[in-house]
This record gives C-alpha cells, sequence and structure tokens, in this order.
C-alpha cells in the first residue's frame, strides 16, 4: 500500500473550515484515499473515501488532485467535536488478494478546534 | 444498529496470566479485524476473518496471540501468557464485504502489569 504524509498537528476556530492536507505521492491507481478520524479514547470513525473524483457527504468533502498524489479533507463549519486524529490511509481497490480492505493507519493529523 | 460491540472495555491484570478479548460484529458484516493501538505503534491490524476463517494473521506478534472466531457473531482474541508490553488499546471493526469500509467498536483498554 502507498504511504501518506500528514501534517503532525492543526488549529482551526470553532466555525470556521478546516482543511487536512495529505500527500500521497506513490498512490497506484487501483487505490482509494480513505479518511478516517479518531476522537479521544473512541474507535475510529469513517469519514469520507475517493478514488479520482471529489467526494462530498454529511460529515466533509474530500479533494484529490488531478494526479493523484495529495489530497485535502475539508470539515466546512468545525465544531469543538470535530477535534481528534484525522487519518488519511490509501487502500488497495481491487477485489481478491489478502490486502484487498486492508487500512494501514499512519500517525494522522491531530486537529484541535479552538472556541 | 448496536454497532461492534466489545467487552471487557478495561481490563487490568498481572504479568503471566491469560486475557480474552472478545468482539461481536455487527450483524450481517462478513469480515472482521482486529487492530491494536499504541503510542508507539500506532494502530496496526493483527489478525482478519471473512466468514470466520482466519485469512491473514500477519500482523499477529508472536504465538503467545491466537484469535479465533467460532461463528460469524462472535470473536475472540487471547494473550496467554501476558506481558507488560502487550498492554494497549485492542480494537475489533468490522464490514460487509472485504473493500467495504470498516466500523470499529470502542475497543478494550488492556493494562498488563
Amino acid at each position: 500500500d502507498a504511504k501518506t504524509t500528514q501534517p503532525p498537528s492543526m488549529d482551526c476556530a470553532e466555525g470556521r473550515a478546516a482543511n487536512l492536507p495529505c500527500n500521497h505521492s506513490t498512490i497506484s491507481g487501483n487505490e482509494y484515499v480513505y479518511w478516517y478520524r479518531q476522537i479521544h479514547s473512541q474507535g475510529p470513525q469513517y469519514i469520507i473515501h475517493g478514488l479520482k473524483n471529489n467526494e462530498t457527504n454529511e460529515m466533509a468533502s474530500l479533494i484529490i488532485t488531478e494526479d493523484r498524489k495529495s489530497s485535502t479533507l475539508i470539515l466546512p463549519h468545525a465544531t469543538l467535536r470535530d477535534t481528534a486524529v484525522y487519518y488519511c490511509i490509501v487502500r488497495v481497490a481491487n477485489a481478491g488478494g489478502t490486502s484487498y480492505g486492508k487500512l494501514t493507519f499512519g500517525q494522522g493529523t491531530i486537529l484541535t478546534v479552538h472556541p | 444498529d448496536a454497532g461492534v460491540i466489545q467487552s471487557p472495555r478495561h481490563e487490568v491484570t498481572e504479568m503471566g496470566q491469560e486475557v480474552t478479548l472478545r468482539c461481536k460484529p455487527i450483524s450481517g458484516h462478513d469480515y472482521l479485524f482486529w487492530y491494536r493501538q499504541t503510542m508507539m505503534r500506532g494502530l496496526e491490524l493483527l489478525i482478519y476473518f471473512n466468514n470466520n476463517v482466519p485469512i491473514d494473521d500477519s500482523g499477529m506478534p508472536e504465538d503467545r496471540f491466537s484469535a479465533k472466531m467460532p461463528n460469524a457473531s462472535f470473536s475472540t482474541l487471547k494473550i496467554q501468557p501476558s506481558e507488560p508490553r502487550d498492554s494497549a488499546v485492542y480494537f475489533c471493526a468490522s464490514t460487509r464485504g472485504q473493500g467495504e469500509t470498516q466500523y470499529f467498536g470502542p475497543g478494550t483498554r488492556l493494562l498488563v502489569l
């Protein structure tokens, strides 16, 4: 699986957009970009994923560059409850093989939302 | 849905004792994953099952660790004998289909003294 690089920490003011970058320059054509977050003392929570196109759901938006070497997770209106560790993960998309479906977590970005 | 259920939520034991962690996946999910999280190593995949059969156990640290899934609604992760370096948070996750979104349980905090 391709490795990802994320800043270790970021701050954001409550109510503002939080933009979390992720570099995955070695991503393969058959790998998705996934984002999970982990709020203190809880299990990781799925946020969003994408392959090539930008994606949006009720939690966030995912912007993937055209060359797919980087992406940005956007929380449009951050709240205090969004304070968490955010993980960017690349994952094999094609079915078959034991690596399909496996998630490899890095160190993530600690996002602190302040009043 | 109840989500993934793990028990116990906290476990404190002494070195050398056997520890058994339990997981109930979301109903209808056919994949189950066991992860371990420590400050030093982050979140690591230990083993995963498909339809109760272990598929990849390459992340299991050593023979002291074993995992079973006797039926679709129950899995155990056992450590025997436990050591202080096994202290960590152990998460279970499940999914319907291999490439689908994994849903994590609340974790079991294990402290081995």
